[in-house]
């Protein structure tokens, strides 16, 4: 089974902290992706990665980045949370197969930012 | 125009019965399309994919696609309270390298006993 692990399922942190989620698959996949999920607005992707060192804008990028220094962890670094980054942020993963591009989700980080 | 739109829900449906969710999305070029579900407080999980014009039918889902239309459905045979969730349509394109999806916000389903 295609595993992929978020480092925390809750995190509080305060308004100006510098934050780092993180990312862990154990499928050998190319493709890492981070998406926030919020109520009516569904995921929306942030950032994604293709290779090791390889990052691409998503569709909500401004106030975050990313860092891929091994093909296995993909990690999403708030670098001064705000209130507005309260959200559920799920990391996901993919390989291509068979014409689909199938994304494996984690658990999901549930982030509070006070 | 949202790229990819779903009716938000809820939809319910007796146990037992057929739940039709339904997806359509902007992009003529879209590729392959997705049908992940989600229950409350959980991460998505994929239930099936497809991306030839037709049917593809796996145990009680059948996905259908009509590209002509722009049009993506999925079908739940035989709903059971279990099923009860958000099912969320994702459409992969061309950009990102084919790589992306974009996502619906979701459908609401409740199977009610």
């Amino acid at each position: 089974d295609v595993k992929v692990t978020q480092s925390s399922r809750y995190l509080v942190k305060r308004t100006g902290e510098k934050v780092f989620l993180e990312c862990v698959q154990d499928m050998d996949h190319e493709n890492m992706f981070w998406y926030r999920q919020d109520p009516g607005l569904g995921l929306r992707l942030i950032y994604f990665s293709y290779d090791v060192k390889m990052k691409e804008k998503g569709d909500i990028p401004e106030g975050y980045s990313v860092s891929r220094e091994k093909k296995e962890r993909f990690s999403l670094i708030l670098e001064s949370a705000s209130t507005n980054q309260t959200s559920m942020y799920l990391c996901a993963s993919s390989f291509q197969a068979g014409g689909g591009n199938i994304q494996y989700f984690g658990a999901g980080t549930r982030l509070s930012v006070l | 125009q949202k790229e990819v739109e779903q009716n938000s829900g809820p939809l319910s449906v007796p146990e037992g019965a057929i739940a039709s969710l339904n997806c359509t999305y902007s992009d003529r070029g879209s590729q392959s399309f997705f049908w992940y579900r989600q229950y409350s407080g959980k991460s998505p999980e994929l239930i099936m994919f497809i991306y030839s014009n037709g049917d593809k039918e796996d145990g009680r889902f059948t996905a259908q696609l009509n590209k002509a239309s722009q049009y993506v459905s999925l079908l739940i045979r035989d709903s059971q309270p279990s099923d009860s969730a958000t099912y969320l349509c994702a459409v992969r394109g061309l950009t990102g390298g084919g790589n992306k999806l974009t996502f619906g916000t979701g459908t609401q389903l409740k199977v009610e006993l």
